[in-house]
């Protein structure tokens, strides 16, 4: 079955306490994205990747980092976590990068940080 | 700049009516694509339409319609004979082509609530 996994799901964790959520595809999609989710104000990209050690900042990159060392996986890292990364995050991919293509999303990964 | 503005927060409807949420988008390029996504209460997204700039026929599926018009720079999604499945937040989204990626500009979603 084709489909974006994340993990872990759910995560309730302190403050400064690093944290790796993991994306996984198996589609064999060349671009894949992070974006969180916030109340009122719907989902933001916080990283992307075009390929394998192909990635760049979206729009609210502040506090993660990313890496893309194979096709099918795209980590979402933080060094060190803040009460203000509560959130909802999904990770999606698609085929190609021309704006077209239907972006699949993964799960969800709700995160609290206290 | 690019924005996509879903300006009702809430829409609360009895099940059978008909109900449309609103989608208002900007973009300087000529060529864009336009989707909608369902989130349910389990959290998890559902693509339910893509549209490009090209073409502005509307499109029917079951009780789903989208009216795109590209002179008002909307569109919109009319759910019609609402059931209380259809309770769920809306997303509208914007990718635009010249980006060269599939970034998805969201919308800050419209939440149903269909009352039986």
């Amino acid at each position: 079955e084709a489909q974006v996994t994340q993990n872990p799901r759910y995560l309730i964790t302190v403050t400064g306490k690093k944290l790796t959520v993991t994306c996984s595809q198996n589609m064999n999609h060349e671009y894949m994205s992070w974006y969180r989710q916030d109340p009122g104000l719907g989902l933001r990209q916080i990283y992307y990747s075009m390929n394998v050690e192909v990635t760049d900042k979206g729009d609210v990159p502040e506090g993660y980092k990313v890496s893309r060392k194979e096709k099918r996986n795209f980590p979402l890292i933080l060094e060190s976590p803040s009460p203000n990364q509560t959130s909802l995050y999904f990770c999606a991919s698609s085929y190609r990068t021309s704006g077209y293509n239907e972006q699949f999303f993964g799960p969800g990964t709700r995160l609290t940080v206290l | 700049a690019q924005k996509v503005t879903q300006a009702q927060t809430e829409i609360s409807v009895v099940e059978k009516e008909d109900v449309t949420l609103d989608c208002v988008y900007e973009t300087r390029d000529t060529t864009y694509y336009l989707f909608w996504y369902k989130q349910p209460p389990s959290g998890e997204l559902v693509f339910l339409i893509r549209r490009n700039s090209f073409d502005e026929q509307n499109e029917i599926s079951g009780r789903y319609s989208w009216n795109f018009q590209k002179s008002t720079s909307s569109f919109n999604f009319t759910i019609t004979a609402s059931q209380v499945v259809d309770s769920a937040v809306y997303f509208c989204a914007l990718s635009e082509a010249s980006r060269g990626t599939d970034k998805l500009i969201f919308g800050t979603g419209t939440r149903l609530q269909v009352f039986p």
